[in-house]
């Protein structure tokens, strides 16, 4: 596979459910993201990592917990979400947080019921 | 903060012929990039076009060019001999340059439609 990869696609949970959505770059990056895309608002970024080492943390609530294991692979891992939560979750890598271009994956398209 | 403004959130236009797509931001910095992202109904979103504040000529990628007004902060997007396949979202988006700076900061977006 080539770019960056995420799994699910589309995932249904319930809000005492707890669920990882993963991400994987096959580009070299050393930078990757995590943004919330809802309907009729701005990406927001959520989190930043680079070289494995969390650079950013928007207020995100902590029922997102972020894991980077090494440079190719993101997880958000997902617990007790709100309805409010149900987005698409994109994922994006750059070969360095200074970089200009962001490489995204295709997204996760989660619902909270 | 910085932020960027789309005012178009759907646009259309008839295949073959031009569109222009509107942005415009607010900051303080003199140094910034200026994206178009364009994320297609598959989702994945792609780097367009990109334009360096400190270069006054405007960046252009075969039918994609952009209008930069550093003046006024006004970034628009044109596209030309427009195709079926450009139909998607665009995003307008905006990074400071420097250490520290690893925010991009995006619009809400414009939802293109071609017409046939």
């Amino acid at each position: 596979e080539t770019g960056v990869t995420q799994t699910p696609r589309h995932l249904v949970m319930g809000m005492t459910n707890k669920k990882s959505l993963k991400c994987e770059q096959h580009l070299g990056h050393n930078a990757m993201y995590w943004y919330k895309q809802s309907a009729k608002k701005p990406l927001e970024l959520m989190f930043v990592y680079n070289f494995k080492e969390q650079t950013e943390n928007n207020s995100v609530p902590s029922r997102f917990s972020p894991e980077c294991p090494n440079s190719s692979h993101l997880f958000l891992h997902l617990h007790t979400l709100q309805p409010e939560d149900s987005a698409l979750y994109l994922c994006a890598s750059s070969q360095s947080v200074l970089a200009n271009e962001q490489f995204f994956g295709p997204g996760t398209r989660l619902t909270v019921l | 903060a910085q932020t960027v403004t789309q005012s178009q959130p759907e646009m259309s236009v008839q295949e073959a012929e031009t569109v222009t797509l509107s942005c415009t931001y607010d900051t303080s910095e003199s140094d910034y990039y200026l994206f178009w992202y364009k994320q297609p109904p598959s989702r994945q979103m792609i780097l367009v076009i990109r334009q360096e504040a400190y270069k006054q000529q405007n960046a252009t990628e075969n039918r994609f060019s952009v209008n930069f007004q550093k003046a006024a902060k006004s970034f628009s997007l044109k596209i030309s001999d427009s195709q079926l396949g450009d139909a998607a979202m665009y995003f307008c988006a905006y990074r400071v340059t420097g250490a520290g700076s690893y925010q991009l900061t995006f619009g809400k977006g414009t939802k293109l439609s071609v017409i046939p």
